[in-house]
């Protein structure tokens, strides 16, 4: 299996433009998350995605920030419009629930990077 | 309300020392999951273990064991023998079972490991 794959790895983006951060789950998985992480604040999670649709988004800092999965393969990340605050590693992890144990590890992306400028 | 305190922020020891990283959690839900993660200078986090709240054995992989003690709400995290390999950030972490926040994995700020040669 790929693992999780996030795309791009790093972006470099000026204040007030529109950012897409893209991931694919590990097929099979029914949990996906987005996290971010920070010097300051650690890793936060933003939202977390059971069946594709959302559960819990109420890590999500502001209405700049939406995230959608459209389908079990694919979700997406948006930051609208950028700020410099919002540069961090961001990523994405998926579980399994095997039998309904919705608590099984997550796996993660390899991250990216935001840098807005 | 579920917290999870990782106390030492940097730790730092010579290879072949012993080091233990501490974990502490807070939870009202009496079914739940303990983790560690492992943050390399690369950036990825990688799953080293996960741990359900019935099961009080302490459990051994090699260098690394883990000692989970629920009497002081604590799940510890001792490396043998450190190596160089050994230094990164590591993270501890609590999912709850029955709550509202099923599926989420409350992370520990990390303690930064450094293995010096």
């Amino acid at each position: 299996d790929a693992g999780v794959i996030q795309s791009p790895r790093h972006e470099v983006t000026e204040m007030g433009q529109e950012v897409t951060l893209r991931c694919k789950p590990i097929s099979g998985h029914d949990y996906l998350f987005w996290y971010r992480q920070t010097m300051m604040r650690g890793l936060e999670l933003l939202i977390y995605f059971n069946n594709n649709v959302p559960i819990d988004d109420s890590g999500m800092p502001e209405d700049r920030f939406s995230a959608k999965m459209p389908n079990a393969s694919f979700s997406t990340l948006k930051i609208q419009p950028s700020e410099p605050r919002d540069s961090a590693v961001y990523f994405c992890a998926s579980s399994d629930p095997g039998t309904g144990n919705s608590y099984n590890e997550q796996f993660f992306g390899p991250g990216t990077r935001l840098t807005v400028l | 309300a579920q917290k999870v305190t990782q106390a030492q922020t940097e730790i730092s020891v010579v290879e072949k020392e012993d080091v233990t990283l501490d974990c502490v959690y807070e939870t009202r839900d009496t079914t739940y999951y303990l983790f560690w993660y492992k943050q390399p200078p690369s950036g990825e986090l990688v799953f080293l273990i996960r741990r359900n709240s019935f099961d009080e054995q302490n459990e051994i992989s090699g260098r690394y064991s883990w000692n989970f003690q629920k009497s002081t709400s604590s799940f510890n995290f001792t490396i043998t023998a450190s190596q160089v390999v050994d230094s990164a950030v590591y993270f501890c972490a609590l999912s709850e079972a029955y709550s509202s926040n099923t599926g989420k994995l409350i992370f520990g700020q990390g303690t930064t490991l450094q293995v010096k040669p």
